[in-house]
């Protein structure tokens, strides 16, 4: 267990729906990051949050926002969904006093548009 | 702008050999370095990290090579097992510090070791 949880683990909806994942940062960090990772493309950074405030942006789509609420934990929405959006989607959190180690990740959420 | 890559896509070893993956980056800006590993279905994992006034950092089995010059990263793995059959990833943080540290991924890749 890396301490960073997500939920759920395994989601499949239909196209046009929306949907919500949950990511709970490690105890005492402070950023969460967000990714995707699709078979030909890597891990894609979407967002990410640090104490509540947006702080970077990658390549997210309109149809994709977040947030980081006041007990740190993190939702990434996807809305009007396509095919194209299935993928893994990987949580990771990290804390600026201690840059050893980088991220830790989450185990991820598995979407499936079907 | 700035990017990592893997020159290898895939990566074929017998058990008990020793595998090297190489990874290169294009931002000389760059001061810390990741190895991470991926196993199927998991999220990735911290293997091994360098610092930029390193070349060399040595784990258990595991060696990361940094070279400045050719802004080149290496893993090795001494006596690959089973068990490192994953998907490998660098990554480098060359975007700030701080509450904006962020770390940029390369495309990663696939060892598979045979028994």
């Amino acid at each position: 267990d890396s301490g960073v949880t997500q939920t759920p683990k395994h989601l499949i909806t239909a196209t046009g729906q929306r949907v919500t994942l949950r990511c709970s940062p490690r105890s005492g960090d402070l950023s969460v990051y967000w990714y995707q990772q699709s078979l030909d493309q890597g891990l894609q950074f979407l967002i990410q949050y640090y104490n509540g405030e947006e702080r970077a942006k990658g390549n997210i789509l309109e149809r994709f926002s977040a947030q980081q609420f006041p007990d740190l934990h993190s939702e990434l929405n996807l809305s009007s969904l396509e095919l194209g959006d299935s993928a893994l989607y990987f949580c990771a959190s990290a804390n600026f006093g201690r840059l050893k180690g980088g991220y830790t990740f989450g185990s991820g959420t598995r979407l499936t548009v079907v | 702008g700035e990017s990592v890559g893997l020159h290898l896509p895939t990566l074929s070893v017998q058990e008990g050999d020793n595998s090297i993956i190489n990874c290169a980056y294009s931002n000389s800006a760059s001061d810390y370095f990741i190895w991470y590993k991926q196993e199927s279905g998991k999220g990735p994992q911290f293997i091994i990290d360098i610092r930029s006034n390193m070349d060399k950092r040595q784990g258990q089995r595991v060696t990361v090579l940094l070279n400045k010059t050719v802004k080149h990263l290496s893993l090795q793995i001494a006596a690959t097992q089973p068990g490192d059959s994953a998907v490998y990833f660098c990554a480098e943080n060359g975007e700030g510090g701080g509450s904006n540290y962020k770390l940029t991924f390369g495309k990663g890749t696939l060892l598979t070791v045979n028994p």
